[in-house]
């Protein structure tokens, strides 16, 4: 099946620095991936929508200078997390659509990076 | 908020034993899809019901929707402990946009007991 990859699935860094995810599609071509943040025992926020070849799509409150997201190919989008601080620490997972399919489809989910900054 | 309610938030049941989780939503949809999320790991999907559907199985999982209430139901037959995990439901309510934009519920944490 769909296999969707992210990596690292954990980053400890200090305040300050920029930490970059990537999510990988591994046997399909995704246009379109979605990037998610997670709280301890809470449910998925959408941060926005990473459109290959032009801008992402931010959610509402979500600052896109802070949260910079490229959609570089077909396969692989990545999210960085510029001057990190201690409040950005959460689990941020990625997510596509399997192929070019529009609606009724299920989503296919990186394993997440849980991000940690000191 | 548009993010929609699941109860109850936590069940603890024995093995063997159904388990029952309740999903509230506050718009219209296309479809509504559960998903099953272990302890620090991404989503995997379970089951999707488009909105013209009333019922769906899968394996020991039974997904009932009632659009005219807004809710979905899943529920877990001959539970074991390999069940234990949380569970979200997401409805797509994408208008126009081609690919759909998912709302999570709240989740139910589920622990099955040897």
């Amino acid at each position: 099946g769909a296999v969707v990859s992210q990596h690292p699935s954990w980053v400890i860094c200090k305040s300050g620095t920029s930490v970059k995810i990537e999510c990988r599609s591994l046997d399909f071509q995704a246009t379109t991936m979605f990037w998610y943040r997670q709280f301890p025992k809470q449910s998925l926020m959408l941060m926005a929508t990473s459109n290959e070849g032009s801008k992402a799509t931010y959610e509402q409150g979500v600052e896109k200078d802070k949260f910079l997201i490229n959609h570089a190919s077909l396969t692989l989008s990545t999210l960085t997390v510029t001057s990190a601080h201690p409040e950005d620490s959460s689990f941020y997972i990625c997510s596509a659509p399997d192929g070019q399919q529009r609606g009724n489809q299920p989503q296919h989910f990186g394993d997440g990076t849980r991000l940690s900054i000191l | 908020s548009q993010q929609g309610e699941e109860d109850p938030q936590a069940l603890s049941i024995q093995e063997g034993e159904n388990a029952t989780m309740n999903c509230s939503y506050k718009t219209s949809i296309n479809n509504l899809q559960w998903y099953r999320q272990n302890s620090g790991r991404g989503l995997v999907h379970l089951i999707l019901i488009r909105s013209n559907e009333r019922e769906k199985h899968s394996g020991r999982l039974r997904v009932t929707l009632d659009t005219s209430k807004k809710s979905s139901s899943l529920l877990i037959t001959a539970s074991r402990a390999a069940d234990t995990a949380s569970y979200f439901c997401a409805t797509d309510a994408s208008r126009n946009t081609g690919f759909q934009k998912l709302v999570f519920g709240t989740g139910t944490r589920l622990l099955v007991s040897p």
